[in-house]
């Protein structure tokens, strides 16, 4: 039973700290995506990559968010320095991706539920 | 810009009630439309989808038709349970793009 992973479910951390979220899409999947979810503003499209590049993060904020793909297996979303505001839920996605441009089904991790403080 | 609009919730049906969505949207060219269903502290999960004009999405009892004249695809089930409470996101996916546009999302309440 093939499934998006994310890890760590939850974190609370004080203001100003770092943060690292990490995503393990499903084997073969070559498009991944990092979501955040408020109630204010719903769910949010922060980043996607194909192939491990990045083809869109206008969605994050530059200074202090940054999204890498170091492996296939392995995508990771960093906050630094963390603020309040941040506090959402995060999820990773991961699907694959056409060479049409086709929609293709999105497989949602369970999210990492941050709380700055 | 593509963008998806829902009906504002909470919607609270008594089980078996029958239950309606609204979502409508706005896209250049030809979308594909997807319904996704959100449990409580838990990601979403994609309960149905259509890809083209007047194709009908259906899984779990629940139905969604792609209607390209009105811009819609509501989500429709016959008779709900208990165990449909949850939140409910419309959203789309336009040509040539890999991320998906999603509604604001509709809570939905079943009480027994």
């Amino acid at each position: 039973d093939a499934r998006v992973t994310q890890t760590p479910r939850h974190k609370v951390t004080e203001m100003g700290q770092e943060v690292t979220m990490r995503c393990q899409p499903i084997l073969g999947h070559n498009t991944v995506f990092w979501y955040r979810q408020t109630m204010m503003q719903g769910l949010e499209l922060l980043a996607y990559f194909r192939n491990r590049a990045p083809l869109d993060d206008s969605g994050m904020p530059k200074d202090r968010f940054s999204a890498e793909m170091p492996d296939a297996t392995l995508a990771t979303l960093k906050i630094q320095p963390s603020e309040p505001r941040d506090s959402a839920v995060y999820f990773c996605a991961s699907g694959e991706g056409t060479v049409d441009g086709g929609a293709r089904e999105q497989f949602f991790g369970p999210g990492t539920r941050l709380t700055v403080l | 810009g593509d963008s998806v609009t829902q009906m504002e919730g909470p919607v609270t049906l008594s089980e078996e009630a029958f239950l309606t969505i609204n979502c409508t949207y706005t896209a250049t060219g030809y979308p594909s439309l997807f319904w996704y269903v959100q449990y409580p502290g838990e990601g979403l999960q994609l309960l149905l989808k259509a890809t083209k004009a007047d194709d009908k999405g259906s899984n779990k009892g629940f139905e969604a038709t792609y209607r390209k004249e009105t811009t819609s695809f509501h989500l429709e089930k016959g008779s709900v349970q208990v165990s449909d409470s949850a939140v409910y996101f419309c959203a789309l996916s336009a040509a040539g793009r890999r991320a998906l546009t999603f509604g604001s999302g509709t809570r939905l309440q079943v009480q027994p």
